[in-house]
């Protein structure tokens, strides 16, 4: 069964550095997003992505943060100066964007940790 | 403002029926979503419901109340396995979909 994959499981960074979160969403897919979900506390949606452009975005998703699908299969989630409240798990999801638009698809997630 | 409130903590007993329960306020509705999250791992789609009623699916239903802003998880037969954290989502609007904080549901023998 297609999945969506993320890479890598786990990311340690210092304060001020960029990351950069990696996904590959279901091959067919056209909706593509990003949540956060900080240790104990409820999944939060970043940012969702439509032909080729940020369609919603959160408040969240300030000048720090940029998305990315550089080629057919990946799409990426940038970190620019990295905080330590961005230490959180990060889930890319993908949908259909047929009459299935609605079911998001979830990969395994990154665990950001910051120091 | 967004607000969506489900209860914090559940228990029930192996074979047994439970609900959960979500109430939202949210500035637009486009349909509403229930995951199931166990411990460290992603969610996990169960149902989306943008009418009103009740769908059902195997052992899982999921009923909508649009003019009350209420959705339900009914969860049938009970298993071990369902002990897992039960998430109430809104898609706003477009594609900006809300998460309410979980509800933890454990499963007794």
């Amino acid at each position: 069964e297609p999945e969506v994959t993320q890479t890598p499981s786990h990311q340690v960074t210092q304060m001020g550095q960029e990351v950069i979160l990696r996904c590959v969403p279901i091959s067919n897919h056209l909706y593509f997003y990003w949540y956060r979900q900080i240790l104990g506390q409820k999944v939060e949606f970043l940012v969702s992505f439509y032909n080729n452009e940020i369609s919603e975005k959160s408040e969240i998703f300030d000048d720090q943060f940029s998305v990315e699908r550089p080629d057919g299969s990946n799409f990426t989630l940038k970190i620019r100066s990295t905080k330590l409240e961005d230490s959180a798990m990060y889930f890319c999801a993908s949908s259909p964007g047929t009459d299935d638009q609605e079911t998001q698809y979830f990969g395994p997630g990154t665990r950001l940790l910051v120091l | 403002g967004q607000n969506i409130d489900q209860p914090t903590e559940m228990t029930a007993t192996e074979g047994a029926i439970v609900q959960i329960n979500c109430t939202y306020q949210t500035s637009g509705f486009n349909g509403l979503f229930w995951y199931q999250q166990h411990a460290g791992e992603a969610p996990t789609f169960l149902s989306y419901n943008v009418l009103d009623g009740l769908e059902e699916k195997g052992r899982f239903s999921s009923f909508l109340s649009r003019s009350k802003g209420y959705s339900y998880l009914l969860l049938k037969e009970l298993q071990m396995k369902d002990s897992a954290s039960y998430l109430c989502a809104v898609r706003s609007f477009y594609d900006k979909v809300i998460f309410g904080p979980g509800t933890s549901l454990s499963v007794i023998p």
